[in-house]
């Protein structure tokens, strides 16, 4: 079953705005990680965030985890039209699980409008 | 270094063959997972390894079979392709000191007609 469930399922911006995209969680988790696939590409790491961390910064990218509400958003600042891509979370089992395995939700697409 | 690899890009089946889609990566990490994505389910994991000779089940591990005799390989067995099968196929590598950051292949289009 999917542990990280991205919202919105689809995004739509223009150039220059800003993206929020929401992942939640259901279980325990040691780590959170967000990852950007373009079309027909395998899906390439952006940044990760532990459970001790509340926000996490990577150029254009601000991060926050809420492990009480189990959740996560990633924000990228003045997108660009090359920033159009799905995004994903995923996590590890955390505590009481396999941590050698990650889970993904099922992804937001985001689309820049030059 | 080459990252991950994967062969082939494209494959076409008929129901009940059965072939092997390759998983290479050169960066000695020692975790590896194969995982498919279908349109609206996002990427749910096969098969992974932990180290040359252990392999464990993921979440949809029914009609595939994996082995890890080297560090470098991975390979995916499909035993008889059905066409629920169809999908993309990705393969990842990733270390412990990373926090399980994978790398990803560019994956396998497999259709199982």
């Amino acid at each position: 079953s999917q542990q990280g469930e991205e919202d919105p399922q689809a995004l739509s911006i223009q150039e220059g705005e800003n993206a929020t995209m929401n992942c939640s969680y259901k279980t325990s988790i040691n780590n959170l990680q967000w990852y950007r696939q373009n079309s027909g590409r395998g899906l390439v790491h952006l940044i990760l965030i532990r459970s001790n961390e509340r926000e996490k910064h990577s150029g254009r990218l601000r991060v926050t985890l809420d492990t009480s509400k189990k959740s996560s958003s990633l924000l990228i600042t003045a997108s660009r039209a090359a920033d159009t891509a799905s995004y994903f979370c995923a996590t590890d089992a955390g505590s009481g699980g396999s941590n050698y395995k990650l889970t993904f939700g099922k992804g937001t697409l985001l689309t820049v409008n030059p | 270094n080459a990252g991950v690899t994967q062969t082939p890009k494209f494959q076409v089946l008929k129901t009940g063959q059965s072939m092997t889609l390759q998983c290479a990566q050169d960066m000695n990490h020692e975790y590896m997972s194969w995982y498919r994505q279908d349109p609206g389910m996002g990427l749910r994991l096969i098969h992974y390894s932990v180290g040359a000779g252990i392999t464990d089940q993921g979440e949809v591990p029914n009609g595939y079979n994996v082995s890890r005799s080297t560090t470098e390989d991975f390979p995916l067995r499909l035993l008889s392709a059905a066409p629920s099968q169809t999908s993309v196929y990705f393969c990842a590598s990733s270390y412990s000191g990373l926090g399980l950051v994978q790398f990803f292949g560019p994956g396998t289009r497999l259709t199982v007609l």
